[in-house]
């Protein structure tokens, strides 16, 4: 079974740039969940979904934040314009888990490194 | 809201010893903890998941201990190896959260041959 893919697999960039990430879930995964892992801790949720609609993007910065998942598959995650504290990993993750329902394991992406300068 | 901490943050031992790695949690109200790896550059392996009704979980030289009521986890590795250095995570699902993790900083563990 193929796991959770990822690319780029790093991206430098200027501030001020645009950046996009993309994220290829395990096939038959209903939930696709985005996070960013700062150097030194633990990565940290920015939008979950279920299917192709948003369950969760509290703590997604919309002002240069943006996340999508059209067809229910796959998913891009955007940054415009990005910051220096942008710096980070941002990893993918996906599981079968229905919202209410019984927890399923997430199965992560290798990440994506992001460098601002 | 869930806080979760780890400690230490970074910790050295030499090849062969059993070591501990503590967990600490704010809201006791969870719906299972779960323990993950992070090799560099990699993303996350699950390594254990203990679900709230339970108190330990086994896999190989690991093992994991929940206690809910004081907000505490510990994972002990038996037998340390070199290849068990690495960043290790905890993190909790809270009970009434659309099954969302909050992970701990991370401890690095680096087991010295």
């Amino acid at each position: 079974e193929a796991g959770v893919a990822q690319s780029p697999r790093y991206k430098i960039i200027e501030k001020r740039q645009s950046v996009a990430f993309w994220c290829n879930p395990i096939s038959g995964h209903a939930t696709l969940y985005w996070y960013q892992q700062i150097l030194g801790q633990g990565p940290k949720l920015l939008i979950q979904f279920q299917n192709n609609g948003v369950v969760d993007d509290s703590q997604l910065p919309k002002d240069r934040f943006s996340a999508e998942r059209l067809k229910g598959v796959d998913s891009t995650l955007k940054i415009q314009p990005a910051k220096l504290e942008d710096s980070a990993v941002y990893l993918c993750a996906s599981s079968s888990v229905d919202r209410g329902g019984p927890y399923n394991e997430q199965f992560f992406g290798p990440g994506t490194r992001l460098t601002v300068l | 809201k869930q806080e979760v901490t780890q400690i230490p943050a970074a910790l050295s031992v030499p090849e062969g010893e059993n070591l501990v790695l503590n967990c600490s949690f704010t809201d006791s109200a969870i719906y299972n903890l779960q323990w993950f790896r992070q090799d560099p550059g990699k993303g996350l392996t699950s390594l254990l998941l203990i679900q709230s009704s339970q108190r330990e979980q086994t896999s190989g030289r690991l093992n994991a201990s929940l206690d809910k009521s004081s907000g505490r986890s510990t994972l002990y590795i038996a037998a340390s190896q070199p290849g068990d250095s690495a960043t290790y995570l905890c993190a909790v699902i809270s009970s009434g959260s659309a099954r969302q993790l909050t992970f701990g900083s991370g401890t690095q563990l680096t087991v010295l041959p």
